[in-house]
């Protein structure tokens, strides 16, 4: 089952911050979190594990709500850096990393 | 330096014929993955690979065929019967580990168009 990303796109300014969601309708055993540049590779973020914290990576870090099976991605006090299109990637199930992605959400950050 | 290298970068397929998409990684990586990404959407396995000689169907592997005979090359065929081919295509590696806290490293990505 392919999760729900919110927002599809977000325009910031730079120095605001956002927050995107990744909603499963299945239990979830881990979430990954990626970022993709137009015609690049998607680069790796985070993975959130059931039972484990909220993680963190520069000025992003992430939370996955066990009980809502969902995961939120902060992004704090945005770069232009930080444009581009992230994906979360969930498992049902511990597959070892067979992951279902999102259709992600677009976000771009102006000067 | 270690990484996953895709080539081409470019292909073009003609009505009928079979293209091979390489993929090879230097990561001494056990499990790898073939990923479709049409435009504005997200990531769809294709195939994955957790060891050498097995490999398991993922969500939309009809016209896709793939190979593991060795560690670092798991090459994706996408054969005529794939009838709209047109789209980003995306190799990934990592660790096996029988856990999930192992993030995927991906390739630059293999744009296939029809001519």
């Amino acid at each position: 089952q392919q999760p729900v990303q919110s927002p599809q796109a977000v325009i910031l300014r730079e120095g605001e911050d956002a927050v995107i969601n990744c909603s499963s309708s299945k239990a979830l055993y881990s979430v990954h979190w990626y970022r993709q540049k137009h015609g690049e590779a998607p680069v790796f973020l985070m993975i959130l594990l059931k039972g484990g914290e909220q993680k963190g990576h520069e000025k992003i870090s992430a939370s996955f709500n066990e009980k809502k099976q969902q995961s939120s991605l902060y992004l704090t006090a945005s770069q232009l850096s930080y444009s581009g299109t992230y994906f979360c990637g969930t498992e049902i199930e511990a597959s070892g990393s067979r992951l279902t992605f999102g259709e992600g959400t677009q976000l771009t950050v102006n000067p | 330096d270690g990484g996953i290298t895709q080539s081409p970068k470019y292909l073009f397929r003609k009505e009928g014929q079979n293209v091979t998409l390489s993929c090879e990684q230097n990561l001494n990586h056990d499990a790898m993955y073939w990923y479709r990404q049409d435009p504005g959407q997200g990531l769809r396995l294709i195939y994955y690979s957790q060891i050498v000689n097995d490999f398991q169907k993922g969500d939309i592997a009809e016209g896709y065929s793939v190979s593991r005979e060795k560690k670092e090359s798991f090459p994706l065929t996408v054969t005529s019967a794939q009838k709209n081919p047109t789209a980003f295509y995306l190799c990934a590696s990592s660790r096996w580990a029988g856990t999930s806290n192992q993030p995927q490293h991906f390739g630059d990505g293999t744009r296939l168009s029809i001519l």
